[in-house]
C-alpha cells in the first residue's frame, strides 16, 4: 500500500499568521486530498486534485506538490482552522491516509 | 442535503462480531458515481479506510481486514452495513461511514457524526 508521512506532527502558530503542512507519498501521485478535522467532529473534505478547493472553502486554504511531496497552506490562520490535518492518496487501493498534523495555538 | 448516520451496538465482546448500520438521508444510495464506505479512528490515532460497496452490490476491503470485513448494502432503504468478525481490542476506534465520491478521483466528500465502538467483555 502506498504509505503517507505527513510532517510536521504538530504546528504551534498564532492566529493570522501563515501554516505550511506537508504529506509525503511512498510512490509517486499525480495528485491527492486534503481533510481538516476539528475536535469531536467528523473530517471534512479541503481540497481535491491536489490543489482544487472543495466547495465552501476558503480561499485562504491552498494545495500544492507533485510526484511525492505535497503542501497544504493556510494564508492567514483563523480561530476555526485550529484542527487536525490529514492528507488521503487515491492513486492506489487501499486509500491510505497520513497520520496526520495538527495545528496548535 | 445529504446527511449519513451511523447506528449500532457502543460495545462488543473480545471475539465477537461488530454490526454497525448507516442511513442515508438526501439522496439516494443508487447514484452511479457513489460508493459508499466504511472508516474508522482508532481513539487519539489517524484514519484508516476499510472498505466500500457500490449500490450493485460491488464490494472492495482494505487487505488488512478483508478477512474479517462484510459491508452490504440495502437500496430499498437506503442503507448500508458493516460486518466485522473477530474483533480484538485493537478494533475499538470512531466509526465513521461516508460517501465516497469518484469523479476522476475518490473523495470521501459527505461524513457522518461517527459512532463510538469499545471492545471489552
Amino acid at each position: 500500500e502506498i504509505v503517507m508521512t505527513q510532517s510536521p506532527t504538530t504546528l504551534s502558530v498564532s492566529p493570522g499568521e501563515r501554516a505550511t503542512l506537508s504529506c509525503r507519498a511512498s510512490e509517486s501521485l499525480s495528485s491527492l486530498a486534503w481533510y481538516q478535522q476539528r475536535p469531536g467532529r467528523a473530517p471534512r473534505l479541503l481540497v481535491h486534485h491536489t490543489s482544487t478547493r472543495a466547495p465552501g472553502i476558503p480561499a485562504r486554504f491552498s494545495g500544492s506538490g507533485s510526484g511525492t511531496e505535497f503542501t497544504l497552506s493556510i494564508s492567514s490562520l483563523q480561530s476555526e482552522d485550529f484542527a487536525v490535518y490529514y492528507c488521503q492518496q487515491y492513486g492506489a487501493w487501499p486509500l491510505t491516509f497520513g497520520g496526520g498534523t495538527k495545528v496548535e495555538i | 442535503q445529504v446527511q449519513l448516520r451511523e447506528s449500532g451496538p457502543g460495545l462488543v465482546k473480545p471475539s465477537e462480531t461488530l454490526s454497525l448500520t448507516c442511513f442515508v438521508s438526501g439522496d439516494s444510495v443508487r447514484g452511479d458515481s457513489y460508493y459508499w464506505s466504511w472508516i474508522r479512528q482508532p481513539p487519539g490515532k489517524g484514519l484508516e479506510w476499510i472498505g466500500y460497496v457500490y449500490y450493485s452490490g460491488t464490494t472492495h476491503y482494505n487487505p488488512a481486514l478483508r478477512s474479517r470485513v462484510t459491508i452490504s448494502i440495502d437500496t430499498s432503504s437506503n442503507q448500508f452495513s458493516l460486518r466485522l468478525t473477530s474483533v480484538t481490542a485493537a478494533d475499538a476506534a470512531l466509526y465513521y461511514c461516508a460517501r465516497l465520491n469518484y469523479d476522476s478521483a475518490w473523495l470521501l466528500d459527505i461524513w457522518g457524526l461517527g459512532t463510538l465502538v469499545t471492545v471489552s467483555s
